[in-house]
C-alpha cells in the first residue's frame, strides 16, 4: 500500500460543486502539502500545514480551503468548482524543513476535471 | 520572472547516449537545489540533492553555477527506463516552500 494516499483519484464534476479531495499518510510526518500540477505550469503550492491545526496559505489558494482533522488526514476542498480548476492535484508530506532536504512524498495524485 | 525555467523539450535521445539540460532560477538567496523525476502519469521523486561542488550518483551528475544561477544534470549511457520528465527544484521565495519547473522531458528512444 502506498504511504501516501489520495481519494478519489479520478473525478468528473460540474461547475458549482462542492469536491473534497482527501489525503491520508502512514509515514508519520507533521508536514502536509497540496500541490496543483498544470501543463506547462508545473506544480504550484495551495496550501500547506506543518502540524494539526495549523494551516497555510501557498501560491494559488483562492477558490480552495483545507482541513487538518489529524496528523495523517489533510484534506481540499473546492467550495464551488470552476472549470479552470481542472488539473491534477498532489498530495505530499515531509519529515522536516524541506528547504534543506528538498525530499517531498507525493501521493499518486487526483485528476479533476471540472466541465 | 518566473522562479525556475525549464526547456521543456522533449529531448530525444538515443539509447546509450548522453544527455544534458538545465534549468535557471530567479532567487539568487536559494540555498538548496534538487532534481526530482516524474514517469508519465506518475507522481514526483526525488532524484538527487544538487550541492555546491557537484554530485554524481551513478549515471547521474548535477552541477551548481550560482554566478549564472542555473543547475544541469548529465545522464551517461541513457536507458530506456530513463524516459521521463525531469523537474528542477529550488527554495522558493518564502518559508518552507518549494519551486519547481515545468519539467525537461527525456524520451530515450531504442
Amino acid at each position: 500500500d502506498a504511504d501516501v494516499t489520495q481519494t478519489p483519484r479520478n473525478r468528473i464534476t460540474k461547475t458549482g460543486k462542492r469536491i473534497m479531495l482527501e489525503c491520508s499518510q502512514t509515514k508519520g510526518h507533521d508536514r502536509m502539502y497540496w500541490y496543483r500540477q498544470d501543463p506547462g505550469l508545473g506544480l504550484r503550492l495551495i496550501y500547506y500545514s506543518f502540524d494539526v491545526k495549523d494551516i497555510n496559505k501557498g501560491e494559488i489558494s483562492d477558490g480552495y480551503s483545507v482541513s487538518r482533522q489529524a496528523q495523517a488526514k489533510f484534506s481540499l476542498s473546492l467550495e464551488s468548482a470552476i472549470p479552470n480548476q481542472t488539473a491534477l492535484y498532489f498530495c505530499a508530506t515531509s519529515d522536516v524543513d524541506i528547504s534543506n532536504t528538498g525530499e517531498l512524498f507525493f501521493g499518486e495524485g487526483s485528476r479533476l476535471t471540472v466541465l | 520572472r518566473k522562479e525556475v525555467e525549464q526547456d521543456p523539450g522533449p529531448f530525444n535521445v538515443p539509447e546509450g547516449a548522453t544527455v544534458a539540460f538545465n534549468c535557471t532560477y530567479s532567487n539568487s538567496a536559494s540555498q538548496s537545489f534538487f532534481w526530482y523525476r516524474q514517469d508519465c502519469r506518475k507522481e514526483p521523486k526525488l532524484l538527487m540533492s544538487v550541492y555546491s561542488s557537484g554530485n554524481e550518483d551513478g549515471r547521474f551528475t548535477a552541477q551548481l553555477n550560482r554566478a549564472s544561477q542555473y543547475i544541469s544534470l548529465l545522464i551517461r549511457d541513457s536507458k530506456l527506463s530513463d524516459s521521463a520528465t525531469y523537474l528542477c527544484v529550488t527554495q522558493g521565495r518564502g518559508n518552507n516552500r518549494l519551486a519547481f519547473g515545468k519539467g525537461n522531458q527525456v524520451v530515450v528512444i531504442p
